[in-house]
């Protein structure tokens, strides 16, 4: 049982160029989040999917897109990457249903470096 | 607009101490508080979850208190051992509408010298 699995783990961009980051999870959940980490910003919301077939802007969603594929996966696709965009951003995926509902699962990251 | 504050931001203890970190918000209708720890170059590893029904959790060293009206919460750790050594978040998410908008704290770096 994988949970949330993100790929790739590491990216350096050029200014300009795009990228899609991947997302899977196998816990059969709804939601999907994209967040990214910033120091001493904590973790923001970039978008996020409450359903298969649904997506919703989180707090910082400029320069960024998303795909909800399916209810496995979600991508995130940065169109023309800039420096303010390095950062590292994680995927996660709140339990829905009977226990701890809420309780928020994440991925490893993924460290994007735009030079 | 719900702000997740965490104080001290880093915090250095010898090997053996109780310790607690603090978590404060400013909304208090909330839905779930959650602890989080993350090691370096890691994702964020589940600790504990707290309804807004429940005052408390407990998991083996770890004791997660929320106290809504004073918009606090406190995880407790008990005879603090080295591999305790990581930086600790903790979370908020608002009364559900179906989805779990979490807001976080920007965390406590912990560190446990043996």
């Amino acid at each position: 049982n994988a949970g949330v699995t993100q790929t790739p783990k590491f990216q350096v961009l050029k200014t300009g160029q795009s990228m899609t980051l991947q997302c899977a999870q196998d816990m059969n959940h709804n939601s999907m989040y994209w967040y990214r980490q910033d120091p001493g910003m904590g973790l923001r919301l970039i978008y996020y999917s409450a359903s298969e077939g649904t997506t919703d802007k989180g707090e910082v969603p400029n320069g960024y897109n998303v795909s909800r594929l399916n209810k496995r996966e979600f991508s995130l696709r940065l169109e023309s990457a800039a420096p303010s965009q390095t950062s590292v951003y994680f995927c996660a995926s709140p339990r829905q249903g009977t226990g701890n509902t809420g309780e928020l699962f994440f991925g490893e990251g993924s460290r994007l470096t735009v030079l | 607009k719900q702000e997740v504050t965490q104080i001290p931001a880093a915090l250095s203890v010898p090997e053996g101490e109780n310790l607690v970190l603090n978590c404060s918000f400013t909304d208090s209708a909330i839905y779930n508080l959650q602890w989080f720890r993350q090691d370096p170059g890691k994702g964020l590893t589940s600790l504990l979850l707290i309804q807004s029904s429940q005052r408390e959790q407990t998991s083996g060293r770890l004791n997660a208190s929320l106290d809504k009206s004073s918009g606090r919460s406190t995880l407790y750790i008990a005879a603090s051992q080295p591999g305790d050594s990581a930086t600790y978040l903790c979370a908020v998410t608002p009364s559900p509408s179906g989805t779990y908008k979490y807001i976080f704290g920007t965390g406590t770096r912990l560190k446990v010298l043996a």
